[in-house]
């Protein structure tokens, strides 16, 4: 595609629900990024993805977050059992190779009530 | 771990130039990346240093010591568009990954 693609733009949801948040990367990109971004504050990394494999998990705030990337494009972040807490603007982002720029999606708001 | 530092605000008036200041601490160094983000928007990528130097983009340039654990970005003619959230980022750590600051908000006035 042209850009990086998340969906859905905006999620409400009640706490304690499940959600799902995508990220379709630009095609060919083998390095995929999750961060999440709160108002006034720098994006926080969560997770990185080199092909299928998360290459580093290390900015997951706990088991309640997880993601994959069965096929090494389309990417999936899952938070079980929301809190008001991880309200916040998802970011995905994608980039060719490991140092290579890193290209933006618009994000996803999550809001929990 | 990796850790950034950068000023939180800056003014300026149209047609000046400024500069923002990153300061990093990151095991293994792969590189200094700056971003632009307007309200609302998605961070934009503006230029990347991994070699000790000024590489210049335009009206912005980007320097970065690797000695000193330093870089900064230099906006030159400034214009209202400019206004937005400057982030330095870091690739390191073992694994390459790509950690930004908390963001220079930066405020053009007429």
């Amino acid at each position: 595609g042209a850009g990086v693609s998340q969906t859905p733009s905006n999620k409400v949801t009640e706490k304690g629900k499940y959600v799902e948040l995508r990220c379709d990367p630009i095609s060919g990109h083998t390095a995929l990024y999750w961060y999440r971004q709160s108002l006034g504050q720098g994006p926080e990394f969560l997770i990185y993805f080199q092909g299928t494999g998360a290459a580093d998990d290390s900015g997951l705030p706990n088991d309640r977050f997880f993601a994959v990337r069965p096929e090494g494009s389309v990417s999936t972040l899952k938070i079980q059992r929301t809190e008001r807490g991880d309200s916040a603007v998802y970011l995905c982002a994608s980039s060719l190779g490991r140092n290579t720029e890193a290209f933006f999606g618009q994000g996803t708001r999550l809001t929990v009530v | 771990g990796q850790s950034l530092e950068q000023p939180s605000e800056v003014t300026a008036v149209e047609g000046a130039i400024v500069q923002i200041n990153c300061t990093y601490q990151t095991s293994g160094f792969y590189g200094l990346s700056w971003y632009q983000q307007h309200d609302g928007g998605a961070p934009t990528f503006l230029s990347y240093n991994a070699l000790d130097g000024l590489e210049e983009t335009g009206r912005f340039s980007s320097f970065l010591s690797r000695s000193d654990s330093y870089g900064y970005l230099l906006l030159q003619e400034l214009q209202m568009k400019d206004s937005a959230s400057y982030f330095c980022a870091v690739r390191g750590g073992a694994t390459n990954k790509l950690i930004f600051g908390t963001g220079t908000l930066l405020a053009v006035q007429p």
